[in-house]
């Protein structure tokens, strides 16, 4: 069972702050997904990264894929009250359903 | 956003009494899903279907049973609906699997089971 261990849980900022939440694993992924979900919503789909060492940047964030393809982290510049959210990492084993991480909860207050 | 409704979106119950929740997409995707989220679980896969009648079992199945006889709709049923069963009910469809396994989500049913 391939397992996604996501960290913080829990995170609260001010306005203009950075931060990164780390999704990491003792398994391979053949690619990971990252999702945004708010309150009273389904989770909806940021980014996915397919090769080893990949980075994409969706405007303020960064995503980017560990060389191993075990791990990923999400980096957020100068975050806004409007990037209040859990976000989800997921990940893709060869023809295995998509497995979930517990998610970080962030809050950024103005 | 991706045709993906849920029905109903709340439903309160009581224990040993069934029932059924409704995915309905209008995107024509092949595999379709369901999950449940509680705090401190995050998403756990219940059942997903790959096609018409092709179904298979997730994580937490469990007390749960599925049926898909058209493309466009997917039925989670609680025979006998347990406290335990009380959560948030998502469903999701992906066009392919594997690598490119992109889902998209409904807006969720929140079911209370008393």
């Amino acid at each position: 069972t391939q397992l996604l261990e996501q960290s913080p849980q829990f995170l609260s900022i001010q306005e203009g702050e950075n931060l990164t939440v780390y999704c990491n694993s003792s398994s391979v992924f053949s690619s990971l997904q990252w999702y945004r979900q708010e309150p009273g919503e389904g989770p909806v789909l940021l980014v996915t990264v397919v090769t080893g060492g990949e980075v994409k940047k969706l405007k303020r964030l960064t995503f980017q894929f560990g060389d191993a393809r075990k791990d990923s982290s999400l980096h957020i510049t100068a975050a806004q009250p409007g990037d209040t959210g859990l976000y989800l990492c997921a990940g893709v084993a060869g023809n295995t359903p998509l497995v979930f991480g517990k998610g970080t909860r962030l809050s950024v207050i103005a | 956003d991706a045709g993906i409704t849920q029905s109903p979106r709340h439903k309160v119950t009581e224990t040993g009494t069934p029932v059924t929740l409704r995915c309905h997409q209008t995107e024509n995707h092949r595999y379709m899903y369901w999950y449940r989220q509680d705090p401190g679980h995050g998403l756990r896969l219940i059942h997903y279907s790959y096609g018409v009648k092709d179904t298979d079992k997730g994580e937490v199945s469990d007390g749960y049973s599925v049926s898909r006889s058209k493309t466009e709709d997917f039925l989670l049923t609680l025979e006998s609906a347990t406290s335990s069963q009380t959560s948030v009910y998502f469903c999701a469809i992906s066009r392919l699997a594997g690598v490119n396994n992109e889902q998209f989500f409904g807006p969720g049913t929140r079911l209370t089971v008393l």
